[in-house]
């Protein structure tokens, strides 16, 4: 059964404070892993989709990259709008192609 | 483009009445996702649609849930009768090929459903 898995569950930084976010996920055969943004009372939105190990991806003070095993979501000098809950999302090869979301990480950045 | 849209956006209902859920898709996308998402489970799938033909329902929790493809601009959830542990979040998403090379899917706002 794939399995992706979220860490931390909730993360308080200061501004400025940079940090990185994991999703470790056990699928077989990765055809993408998604990283989306989900803002209180909003639905997900969308802000990666890596595709294979060594790959990287950047938008403003997000870089995620992505291994064999898991991706990390970097946020370098996070400012308070970074404030969100992060949700990872791995679609499977082999059949079954529905992306599996992890929990995700809850991000607090205080001014 | 306006996006994935849903109807209504907070509904607050009586245990045992029936709810409607509404979503229109991005135009031009084949497929159609319903999502639940709650603090205990997360983001669960219940079912999607592909060219307006149901593909997996397995997540429908129970019989009381049902969804409906009528055309490839409208969606509907419905909960028939509702209960108090349907109170949740309820998404509608869509995607373009969905199953090739990864192609995004996006979300609504959602709908707030509470059944009292």
């Amino acid at each position: 059964e794939d399995q992706v898995t979220q860490s931390p569950e909730a993360l308080r930084l200061q501004e400025g404070e940079s940090s990185s976010l994991n999703c470790s996920y056990t699928v077989s055969g990765l055809r993408g892993l998604f990283w989306y943004r989900q803002d209180p009372g909003k639905g997900p939105e969308f802000l990666f989709t890596l595709y294979s190990a060594g790959e990287e991806k950047e938008k403003e003070r997000l870089k995620a990259t992505l291994t064999k095993k898991e991706s990390f979501l970097h946020i370098t000098a996070p400012k308070p709008e970074d404030s969100a809950t992060y949700l990872c999302a791995v679609q499977a090869g082999g059949g079954s192609y529905i992306p599996t979301f992890g929990r995700g990480t809850s991000l607090i950045v205080h001014p | 483009d306006a996006g994935v849209i849903q109807s209504p956006r907070h509904e607050v209902t009586e245990m045992g009445q029936e709810v409607t859920l509404r979503c229109k898709p991005i135009s031009g996308h084949d497929y159609l996702f319903w999502y639940r998402q709650t603090m205990m489970r997360g983001l669960e799938l219940l079912i999607y649609f592909n060219n307006n033909v149901p593909i997996d329902d397995s997540g429908m929790p129970e019989d009381r849930f049902s969804a409906k493809m009528p055309n490839a601009s409208f969606s509907t959830l419905k909960i028939q009768p509702s209960e108090p542990r349907d109170s949740a979040v309820y998404f509608c998403a869509s995607s373009f090929r969905a199953f090739s090379s990864g192609n995004t899917i996006y979300f609504g706002e959602g709908s707030w459903l509470t059944v009292v």
